[in-house]
């Protein structure tokens, strides 16, 4: 089976830096993604990684290890407009085609 | 142009009607998919269309029928729906499913309401 895991909630106060963090255990393991996801909203892409390293967009990085089956997703500089759920996805090669499975997701709270 | 639009927002349905919903996207992306998104829940995916042609089922009932009519629009069609059945549906395109980064771009959803 495809297992993804993230912390369920995480809060942080407004300026500061916050890591969530993403495990997996998959097969056909073909890149990962991170969507940031408002209430009520459509996912939105952050960011993607398919090699080892960390990935800079502005105030956001993420980071991936393939060995370990771990990620993490760096936002700096924390909005009060950061507060939304952020979804990890891991893309599989299946049956010849790419697919999404999406972790359980973080909710953020940032607070003044 | 990176927007996916979907009709109609919201649906309110019984478990006999026939009821479609819509999807578009003009950025001339190959790869069309559904989602089901209940509350605090991730996407599911449902279904995967790869150049107009079903790609990928994730045995989804066959009260859910997609259609891809051509490589800008994909429609879902429901009959029979069952009150579980009530989620967000959220449709996504990507340049390919075969490779590359090819980010998936999320419409805004249909709520559907099932009574």
């Amino acid at each position: 089976g495809q297992n993804i895991d993230q912390p369920t909630e995480m809060t942080a106060t407004e300026g500061a830096i916050v890591q969530i963090n993403c495990t997996y255990q998959t097969s056909g393991f073909n890149g990962l993604f991170w969507y940031q996801q408002h209430a009520g909203e459509a996912p939105t892409f952050l960011s993607y990684n398919v090699l080892d390293g960390l990935e800079e967009k502005g105030r956001f990085s993420s980071f991936l290890s393939r060995s370990k089956g771990y990620s993490y997703l760096l936002l700096k500089e924390l909005q009060m407009k950061d507060s939304a759920s952020y979804l990890c996805a891991v893309r599989l090669f299946s049956g010849g085609y790419n697919k999404l499975i999406f972790g359980a997701g973080t909710r953020l709270a940032v607070h003044p | 142009d990176t927007e996916v639009t979907q009709t109609p927002k919201h649906l309110v349905m019984g478990m006999t009607n026939k009821k479609s919903l819509k999807c578009e996207q003009h950025m001339g992306h190959r790869a069309m998919y559904w989602y089901k998104q209940k509350a605090k829940k991730p996407p599911e995916l449902m279904f995967v269309y790869s150049y107009e042609k079903l790609s990928i089922n994730e045995s989804v009932p066959s009260r859910f029928s997609p259609e891809c009519p051509n490589s800008s629009l994909l429609n879902l069609h429901l009959h029979a729906l069952q009150p579980e059945d009530s989620a967000l549906y959220l449709c996504a395109s990507s340049q390919d499913a075969l490779a590359g980064q090819s980010e998936q771009y999320f419409g805004p959803g249909t709520r559907l309401t099932v009574t």
